[in-house]
C-alpha cells in the first residue's frame, strides 16, 4: 500500500531539546516537502527535497532542518525547539510527472512547553 | 507571491441538503492547479477533488464538484446531499504547475464546516 508514514504522532518536549520527526514514503517520490499548520493559517511549507541530498526552504523554514540521504526518508530536525514550534506538522510527497499531486502523512503534533 | 483566500472560517448545512464553500485565489500565472482538501478530526489531509486550470470544465466527483471562474480566480466547492461525514476542515489550495522547481501547495485558512442531522 502506497503511504507516507511519520513519526512520532504526538510528542511533547520542552524548549531546546533537540527532536526529529521522521517522514518516510514507499514509492520512491522525488519531491518530499513538510508544512506546519496553525490555526487560522493554514498550512505553510517549511522545507522540500527535489531529490535525495537536494534540499531548499520553503516559507517558513527558520528553526529548522532537514536531511535527504536516501530518496525514501526527509527528517525534520529541530535543533533547540522553541515554543512557537508548537504545531502540527505534515509530510508530504509527489510522484514524478505528477507533482500536482501531493500525498499526505498522519500529521505530527508537537508541543514545546 | 500567491495567495488563496476562504472568506467564511465557518459554515453549516442540514443532512442531505448543498452546502458552497468559497475560495478566492490571486496569481499572475496562467497554468496552475486548485485543489480542495478536507480535513476530519483525524487530522488527515484528505484530497476531495483538483482542477486544473487550463480545463475549462468544472471538475466532479460523485456528491463534489466545483465552480471554477478563472477571469474572477474564483474556485468554490459544492457539496450535495451532504452526509454526518462531511462534517470537517475544507482546505482551499492552489499549487503553481510542476514545470522544474518547487512546487509547494499555498492553502487558504480553511472553512469548518458542520453537518447538522
Amino acid at each position: 500500500e502506497a503511504q507516507v508514514t511519520q513519526n512520532p504522532r504526538y510528542l511533547i518536549t520542552v524548549t531546546g531539546k533537540k527532536l526529529t520527526v521522521t517522514c518516510s514514503q514507499n514509492m520512491n517520490h522525488e519531491y518530499m516537502s513538510w508544512y506546519r499548520q496553525d490555526p487560522g493559517l493554514g498550512l505553510r511549507q517549511i522545507y522540500y527535497s527535489m531529490n535525495v541530498e537536494v534540499t531548499d526552504k520553503g516559507d517558513v523554514p527558520e528553526g529548522y532542518k532537514v536531511s535527504r540521504k536516501e530518496k525514501r526518508n526527509f527528517p525534520l530536525i529541530l535543533e533547540s525547539p522553541s515554543p512557537n514550534q508548537t504545531s502540527l506538522y505534515f509530510c508530504a510527497s509527489t510522484p514524478p510527472g505528477h507533482r500536482d499531486t501531493q500525498y499526505f502523512g498522519p500529521g505530527t503534533r508537537l508541543t514545546v512547553l | 507571491a500567491q495567495t488563496v483566500t476562504q472568506s467564511q472560517p465557518e459554515m453549516s448545512v442540514q443532512e442531505a441538503e448543498t452546502v458552497t464553500l468559497s475560495c478566492t485565489y490571486d496569481t499572475s500565472e496562467s497554468d496552475y492547479y486548485l485543489f480542495w482538501y478536507k480535513q476530519p478530526p483525524s487530522r488527515q489531509m484528505i484530497l476531495v477533488i483538483r482542477q486544473e486550470a487550463y480545463k475549462q470544465q468544472n471538475a466532479t466527483e460523485n456528491r463534489f464538484s466545483v465552480n471554477f471562474q478563472k477571469a474572477a480566480k474564483s474556485f468554490s466547492l459544492k457539496i450535495s446531499d451532504s452526509q454526518l461525514g462531511d462534517a470537517a476542515m475544507y482546505f482551499c489550495a492552489y499549487s503553481p504547475t510542476p514545470n522544474s522547481g518547487n512546487t509547494p501547495l499555498v492553502f487558504g485558512k480553511g472553512t469548518r464546516l458542520s453537518v447538522i442531522a
